[in-house]
């Protein structure tokens, strides 16, 4: 079975430049979460789709970050503009049925670094 | 809120040593407790949990028992390898809201 797919890997970009993240979570899993991971510091949720629809982005700062999950499967996961602090690792989990039974799949994650 | 503080890493053994990562949680109710494992270069995993108290989660000769009284999931292996190198990650939920996690802890087995 595969696993969750992130892409890009790594990425370095300016301070008040975009950037765009992308994940494909396991096949079946209507669950897809994006954490996001900055250094010294646990994952930390951004936001948590439901299929398609958003479950909870109550910590996702809305005035620079967006995701979206058009077709329940496939997520998009922006930054613009790009702050000095959004450096981090920005992790992808997909899960069966929510996170009431705390399996989540992550993927390997994409490293970002504003400079 | 609900939080979750972990031991400081890193921690550093010789193989075949015992392994002790201390975990304690702040949480309303009676949350469920997770351990999960990042290996290097890999994805986060979950190692073991457990969902009431008193429980017992075990997975890959890894354990970590529920304590309420202590409000308490260390994470014990009573003889560590060197593949057990990896950070550690202790975490919590209630139903129907988000996984929080510890800070983590890096281990570093020798051989």
């Amino acid at each position: 079975e595969a696993g969750v797919a992130q892409s890009p890997r790594y990425k370095i970009i300016e301070k008040r430049q975009s950037v765009a993240f992308w994940c494909n979570p396991i096949s079946g899993h209507a669950t897809l979460y994006w954490y996001q991971q900055i250094l010294g510091q646990g994952p930390k949720l951004l936001i948590q789709f439901q299929n398609n629809g958003v479950v909870d982005d109550s910590q996702l700062p809305k005035d620079r970050f967006s995701a979206e999950r058009l077709k329940g499967v496939d997520s998009t996961l922006k930054i613009q503009p790009a702050k000095l602090e959004d450096s981090a690792v920005y992790l992808c989990a997909s899960s069966l049925a929510g996170q009431d039974t705390g399996e989540l799949f992550f993927g390997e994650g994409s490293r970002l670094t504003v400079l | 809120g609900n939080s979750v503080t972990q031991m400081e890493g890193p921690v550093t053994l010789s193989e075949e040593a015992f392994l002790t990562i201390n975990c304690t949680y702040t949480a309303t109710g009676y949350p469920s407790l997770f351990w999960y494992v990042q290996y290097p270069g890999e994805g986060l995993q979950l190692l073991l949990k457990a969902t009431k108290a008193d429980d017992k989660g075990s997975n890959k000769g890894f354990e970590a028992t529920y304590r309420k009284e202590t409000t308490s999931f260390h994470l014990e292996k009573g003889s560590v390898q060197v593949s057990d190198s990896a950070v550690y990650f202790c975490a919590l939920n209630q139903a129907g809201t988000a996984l929080i996690f510890g800070k983590g802890t890096t281990l570093s087995v020798s051989s």
